[in-house]
């Protein structure tokens, strides 16, 4: 496609409940990164995927955070037993292998744990 | 201390003012970038820089690699300028983007 497109942009859902964002990168694009922003916040990191595998998992804030990638294309965020904590606005970036450049923002899901 | 950090925090303009948003970062890094993020939470890129200087409309960003630091100018701004402006640097290859917190534009008519 021609940019990063996330869905749902917008999810609320209650404490405990599972939810799956995704993230369609830009064709092409092997290197998939997931970012938050909480409420008046900076972004944080969460993980980044080169191809489909996750070579720095380092932001995953808890074990009930996990992500996968397939096809070195789609990839999905996780988030199992939602806690209220866990609203924020969910980045994907995705870029070229091996560059710096060509660095895109998905428009973010918006997920308010009630 | 942050790797990354922006000045000012808030900034408050006139329309037509000259804008200068400051960078500093103390890891090398293998580039810079300038994101835009409007109301909403929407992040545009508006520039990648390793060295020099790149210009975009009315949109000027600077790079000194030597001293770490970098500069986002406006010239002319408008309200519609108005958004977080975020400094990120990438170190090497596909490193996730390490963030400032920010500087927060208004514009005002």
């Amino acid at each position: 496609g021609a940019g990063v497109s996330q869905s749902p942009s917008n999810k609320v859902t209650e404490k405990g409940k599972d939810v799956e964002l995704r993230c369609d990168p830009i064709s092409g694009h092997t290197a998939l990164y997931w970012y938050r922003q909480r409420l008046g916040q900076g972004l944080e990191f969460l993980i980044y995927f080169q191809g489909n595998s996750a070579p720095d998992k380092s932001g995953l804030p808890s074990d009930r955070f996990s992500a996968e990638r397939t096809g070195e294309s789609v990839s999905t965020l996780t988030i199992q037993r939602t806690q209220q904590e866990d609203s924020a606005v969910y980045l994907c970036a995705s870029s070229l292998a091996g560059q710096g450049n060509g660095y895109t923002f998905g428009s973010g899901t918006r997920l308010t744990v009630v | 201390k942050n790797e990354v950090e922006q000045s000012p925090q808030n900034l408050t303009a006139q329309e037509g003012e000259f804008i200068t948003i400051n960078c500093s970062y103390s890891v090398g890094i293998s580039a810079l970038h300038w994101l835009q993020q409007h109301p909403g939470g929407g992040i545009v890129s508006l520039f990648m820089l390793s060295s020099g200087k790149k210009k975009h409309g009315r949109l000027i960003a600077t790079i000194n690699i030597q001293e770490k630091h970098s500069s986002l100018h406006i010239t002319a701004s408008h309200p519609r300028d108005s958004a977080v402006y975020i400094c990120a640097v990438l170190s090497s290859g596909n490193t996730p983007l390490v963030f400032g917190k920010g500087t927060r534009l208004s514009v005002i008519a």
